[in-house]
């Protein structure tokens, strides 16, 4: 089974702070994203990647940015943590070479800033 | 943006068959349908996706309307740990996975 591990289940920040969330995976998938989930707006998606040192904007870029140093590991940086960042954020990945491979997600970062 | 509709809420009891219903009637022909579920504070599960020829794996079966408009993901033996939200997608892949507010499944004892 595909296993998507976020480093943190929650975590709690100043606003201001710079923050940094971890995913890695250990499928040897090419392609990496993070989304955030928000009560009645459904799952946004940040940043993806699909390959290392490859990164694109997703639908919500704004006030994060990303890293894709290794195959296994992709992160979410919050350069300066404000309130409205405050959501349940999510890590997933996927097969490239697969046509329509599916999405698997870890179990999810819940960050408050406050 | 979703580009499905799910009713909000479902019950079911258990041991009996969940269906699911999804209406999906602008698809295009190179996207599938997924299913995924999300029980309450872990991420969404997947459980399967379809083009239009049925499919069954060891979680579900997923149910595809000839003309592809609808779809329909089938539980066989609804279970306490089945309570969840599902959600039903259609994506060509990749990057193009939008979730809406899924199905909000209650399992009753």
């Amino acid at each position: 089974d595909v296993k998507v591990t976020q480093s943190s289940r929650y975590l709690v920040k100043r606003t201001g702070e710079k923050v940094f969330l971890e995913c890695v995976q250990d499928m040897d998938h090419e392609n990496m994203f993070w989304y955030r989930q928000d009560p009645g707006l459904g799952l946004r998606l940040i940043y993806f990647s699909y390959d290392v040192k490859m990164k694109e904007k997703g639908d919500i870029p704004e006030g994060y940015s990303v890293s894709r140093e290794k195959k296994e590991r992709f992160s979410l940086i919050l350069e300066s943590a404000s309130t409205n960042q405050t959501s349940m954020y999510l890590c997933a990945s996927s097969i490239k070479i697969v046509l329509y491979s599916p999405l698997h997600f870890g179990n999810g970062t819940r960050l408050t800033v406050t | 943006d979703a580009k499905t509709t799910q009713p909000p809420s479902m019950d079911c009891a258990e041991g009996r068959a969940a269906n699911l219903p999804c209406n999906h009637s602008t698809i295009s022909g190179n996207e599938y349908v997924y299913w995924y579920r999300q029980i309450h504070s872990q991420g969404p599960q997947y459980i399967i996706h379809g083009l239009k020829n049925n499919e069954t794996n060891e979680m579900a079966s997923l149910i595809i309307t000839e003309d592809r408009k609808s779809s329909t993901l089938i539980l066989p033996h609804a279970t306490l740990r089945d309570t969840a939200v599902y959600y039903c997608i259609v994506s060509r892949g990749g990057n193009q996975f939008y979730f809406g507010t899924g199905t909000s499944l209650t399992v009753i004892p």
